[in-house]
């Protein structure tokens, strides 16, 4: 147990609909990160998120985005989906900014586009 | 941009085996970490080893050796003796400075089976 948890595990929704998913970092880290997992493209970064504001930007489509709240939590919002956003969104955290420390991950949300 | 190769995609060997997985990869900072990560079949991604570009000592850890070599650009991982529950798929990454943070970029993995 990595100590990041993720909600829901499984979310299975329709074309253009808008979903959200959660992320809890671990006790004391400050960085969050998303990642998307699908089978064409691999494990891609997103987005990071350091003590409330966004750090870094990777391959996050328009109809993406995130945020982190005051207590740390993050929450990845998808919209308008596609069946191509089918995937395992994973999100990691870590204590610093930086990219020095490894990065601990969550069990991931598998979403499922119909 | 930074890029990460896993060339082997999947590999089978059978328990006691020693296997090694190769990565290369290529940045042109000066400054850099490579971490492995193995995904189970469960799913989840496990943090096995950092390592930054100005350490090139081998490591150790169990029946885990790390096999870093700058001159290559590459930084394989050799499962010594390998167990079935050693079966999963092992990414690599490199995480370089892009503007003011870090990004980690994943290599497309290797799917490692362990037959018994």
């Amino acid at each position: 147990d990595s100590g990041v948890t993720q909600t829901p595990k499984h979310l299975i929704t329709a074309t253009g609909q808008r979903v959200t998913l959660r992320c809890s970092p671990r006790s004391g880290d400050l960085s969050v990160y998303w990642y998307q997992q699908s089978l064409d493209q691999g494990l891609q970064f997103l987005i990071q998120y350091y003590n409330g504001e966004e750090r870094a930007k990777g391959n996050i489509l328009e109809r993406f985005s995130a945020q982190q709240f005051p207590d740390l939590h993050s929450e990845l919002n998808l919209s308008s989906l596609e069946l191509g956003d089918s995937a395992l969104y994973f999100c990691a955290s870590s204590p610093r900014s930086g990219g020095l420390d490894e990065q601990f991950f969550g069990p991931g949300t598998r979403l499922t586009v119909l | 941009a930074q890029k990460v190769t896993q060339a082997q995609t999947e590999i089978s060997v059978v328990e006691k085996e020693d296997v090694t997985l190769d990565c290369v990869y290529e940045t042109r900072d000066t400054t850099y970490y490579l971490f492995w990560y193995k995904q189970p079949p469960s799913g989840e991604l496990v943090f096995l080893i950092r390592r930054n570009s100005f350490d090139e000592q081998n490591e150790i850890s169990g029946r885990y050796s790390w096999n870093f070599q700058k001159s290559t650009s590459s930084f394989n991982f050799t499962i010594t003796a390998s167990q079935v529950v050693d079966s999963a798929v092992y990414f690599c990454a490199l995480s370089e400075v892009k503007g003011s943070a870090r990004q980690l970029t994943f290599g497309s993995g290797t799917q490692l089976t362990v037959l018994p």
